[in-house]
């Protein structure tokens, strides 16, 4: 069963324009959401978190959105670049809790 | 330090060597985990240390053995592997649960 979904396996995006990255989840008990960027061959990057009590992180040109109703949240970059190129993961953790849910990835490719 | 770093970078071994990854973070972090990605694949979770004591084993085979010597530091002792056992094995911290700090990964071949 996977409690967290990211449903686009990849997304590709002009540099300068806006990158849009979803991800879905099914289990209400989780409070806290972040996003991770990485690189092959690398270990994943913290980007940016949102907790439950929230519906909107800003930080620099990363946003992240949350409609706990929906049980979704979304990942802006504004203005994309080509650094940006990787894969985003998304993950979740329950209240209290120490484990991360993973998503499955969205690989975003940023041409110039 | 704002870093979790790891050592040996990359790993070959065979299957019936005995090896240990070793994992370091200064940055007071009390939660430590070792986690194993497959390529395009998310990373799994193997075990997690909160202060120093194993808080939780995700099932994995007993051919992997964590060790927490002290707060700053995390081992995984490797010994009679599998080729399937081949992957990235990386190792976080974190401060409170929340936002996990990864390291760069150790890249294991089983041959």
């Amino acid at each position: 069963d996977q409690q967290v979904k990211q449903n686009s396996p990849s997304l590709s995006v002009q540099e300068g324009r806006i990158s849009i990255l979803n991800c879905d989840y099914t289990n209400s008990m989780f409070d806290y959401f972040l996003w991770y960027k990485k690189y092959p061959a690398e270990g994943p990057t913290f980007l940016i978190s949102i907790s439950s009590i929230k519906d909107k992180n800003e930080d620099g040109r990363f946003t992240v959105f949350l409609n706990k109703s929906a049980k979704h949240l979304s990942l802006h970059i504004v203005p994309s670049q080509p650094g940006d190129s990787a894969v985003y993961f998304c993950a979740a953790r329950e209240t209290s809790g120490s484990r991360l849910t993973f998503g499955e990835g969205t690989q975003l490719t940023v041409n110039p | 330090d704002t870093e979790v770093t790891q050592t040996p970078k990359h790993l070959v071994m065979g299957m019936t060597n005995k090896k240990s990854l070793k994992c370091e973070q200064h940055m007071g972090h009390r939660a430590m985990y070792w986690y194993k990605q497959k390529a395009k694949k998310p990373p799994e979770l193997m075990f997690v240390y909160s202060y120093e004591k194993l808080s939780i084993n995700e099932s994995v085979p007993s051919r992997f053995s964590p060790e927490c010597p002290n707060s700053s530091l995390l081992n995984l002792h490797l010994h009679a592997l599998q080729p399937e056992d081949s992957a990235l094995y990386l190792c976080a911290s974190s401060l409170r649960g929340n936002e996990q700090f990864f390291g760069p990964g150790t890249r294991l071949t089983v041959l």
